[in-house]
């Protein structure tokens, strides 16, 4: 089984939808992360989440919103979907800090939203 | 603010050549950095990561990036490329005093040619 799930996994929406990402993980970390990828731009971070009770903006905030619902769920909002939010979101978890220094990134597999 | 500029957004190699992607980094501080692959239709995964410990860091599949201070390099190298390395790969920087946030570049397709 995955460690880190994301649903759904393909989602084609309308202008101006609210429209909710989730993720859940299984690895037991602390910190959770949403990064949106469009082509030739890379990934670029939406918020992240480093308990239950720390919530943070990213590079990219703007018309999204999160939700920690627990240690392994951290879900993204758009409150009001718009074609330009039309990308590839992907979900990561990461334990911190270990004895060799930073820990990486786990991915989920990522979900593809559209908007018309 | 920390960044990385990845050389090449597509590099084309025959199978059997040397694999080259470029990576340059900017950080104020010491930087950890990292590769990562992404295959059609998946997640990212690790490929190998810088943090101090060596400079030559080996990954997986035969692949491997020294990190040069001096040229603000992690070039990723893998002396034989195989069909199944055919896939886009990212550099990420992340600094040691903003947590472990990420900082990508903007990716290159690796295309593996017979």
């Amino acid at each position: 089984d995955a460690d880190v799930t994301q649903t759904p996994r393909n989602r084609i929406t309308k202008t101006g939808k609210r429209i909710m990402l989730e993720c859940s993980q299984t690895k037991g970390h602390d910190r959770m992360y949403w990064y949106r990828q469009d082509p030739g731009l890379g990934l670029r971070l939406i918020y992240y989440s480093f308990d239950v009770k720390d919530i943070n903006k990213g590079e990219i905030s703007d018309g999204y919103s999160v939700s920690r619902q627990a240690q392994a769920k951290f879900s993204l909002s758009l409150e009001s979907a718009i074609p330009n939010q039309t990308a590839l979101y992907f979900c990561a978890t990461s334990a911190g800090w270990g004895s060799g220094g930073l820990n990486e990134q786990f991915f989920g597999p990522g979900t593809r939203l559209t908007v018309l | 603010a920390q960044s990385v500029t990845q050389l090449g957004s597509h590099v084309s190699v025959s199978e059997g050549a040397l694999v080259l992607l470029r990576c340059n980094y900017s950080s104020s501080v010491p930087p950890y950095l990292f590769w990562y692959v992404q295959y059609p239709n998946q997640g990212l995964q690790l490929l190998l990561k810088y943090t101090s410990a060596a400079t030559l860091v080996k990954g997986i599949n035969g692949f491997e990036a020294e990190f040069k201070k001096s040229e603000t390099s992690f070039h990723l190298t893998k002396p034989s490329a195989h069909m199944s390395d055919a896939a886009e790969y990212f550099c990420a920087v992340s600094d040691r005093g903003g947590g472990n946030k990420l900082t990508f570049g903007t990716g290159t397709q690796l295309k593996v040619e017979l």
